[in-house]
């Protein structure tokens, strides 16, 4: 089956760093994409990856093994408005017509 | 103005009622998609177009259908609508050409009583 696995929720301090990990089991691997989705909001694209390593993007940075199925993406420098959802999802294929969502890590940034 | 617009944002209705959730684009993107956020279950897809000739069936296309009128317009319908239809609504799009990244609409939250 197909099977992407977050933390349900995490709580940081301000300045601190955070790390959300995230392990996928899929058939098929093309990509791990992140989102942001602030409550009420819609999902906002934050990164891809499809090569293992570090892709890093200002205060936010994610990283791939393919080999181990695991993801996680790393916030620095949190700020208040850091506070949100982060949403894992995998690509079987060579476009995101199956992608797949995990259901996404709450964390709450406090002052 | 949003590059995804949908409509309405948010909805009351009664079982056995037809709804219509519209969604509309700016972006010129060939691909749209429907999803339904529910807590705890993420993001599930309910139908996708690549253009206007062709649907797809998602994960959970049950009771739902599509219609892709222009390039630019893809809305979902419930024929009749049920309780456990009661969710949170995204329509997306994607450009084919691109590494996947997928633009969402302000989301349709939709209550079926």
């Amino acid at each position: 089956g197909q099977n992407i696995d977050q933390p349900t929720e995490m709580t940081a301090t301000e300045g601190a760093i955070v790390q959300i990990n995230c392990t996928y089991q899929t058939s098929g691997f093309n990509g791990l994409f992140w989102y942001q989705q602030h409550a009420g909001e819609a999902p906002t694209f934050l990164s891809y990856n499809v090569l293992d390593g570090l892709e890093e993007k200002g205060r936010f940075s994610s990283f791939l093994s393919r080999s181990k199925g695991y993801s996680y993406l790393l916030l620095k420098e949190l700020q208040m408005k850091d506070s949100a959802s982060y949403l894992c999802a995998v690509t079987r294929s060579y476009n995101t017509d199956k992608l797949i969502f995990g259901t996404g890590t709450r964390l709450q940034v406090f002052p | 103005d949003a590059d995804v617009t949908q409509t309405p944002r948010n909805r009351i209705t009664k079982t056995g009622k037809r709804i219509m959730l519209e969604c509309s684009q700016t972006k010129g993107h060939d691909r749209m998609y429907w999803y339904r956020q529910d807590p705890g279950l993420g993001l599930q897809l309910i139908y996708y177009s690549f253009d206007v000739k062709d649907i797809n069936k998602g994960e959970i296309s049950d009771g739902y259908s599509v219609s892709r009128q222009a390039q630019a317009k893809f809305s979902l319908s419930l024929e009749s609508a049920i309780p456990n239809q009661t969710a949170l609504y995204f329509c997306a799009t994607r450009d084919s050409l691109n590494t996947g990244e997928l633009f969402f609409g302000e989301g349709s939250r939709l209550t079926v009583l």
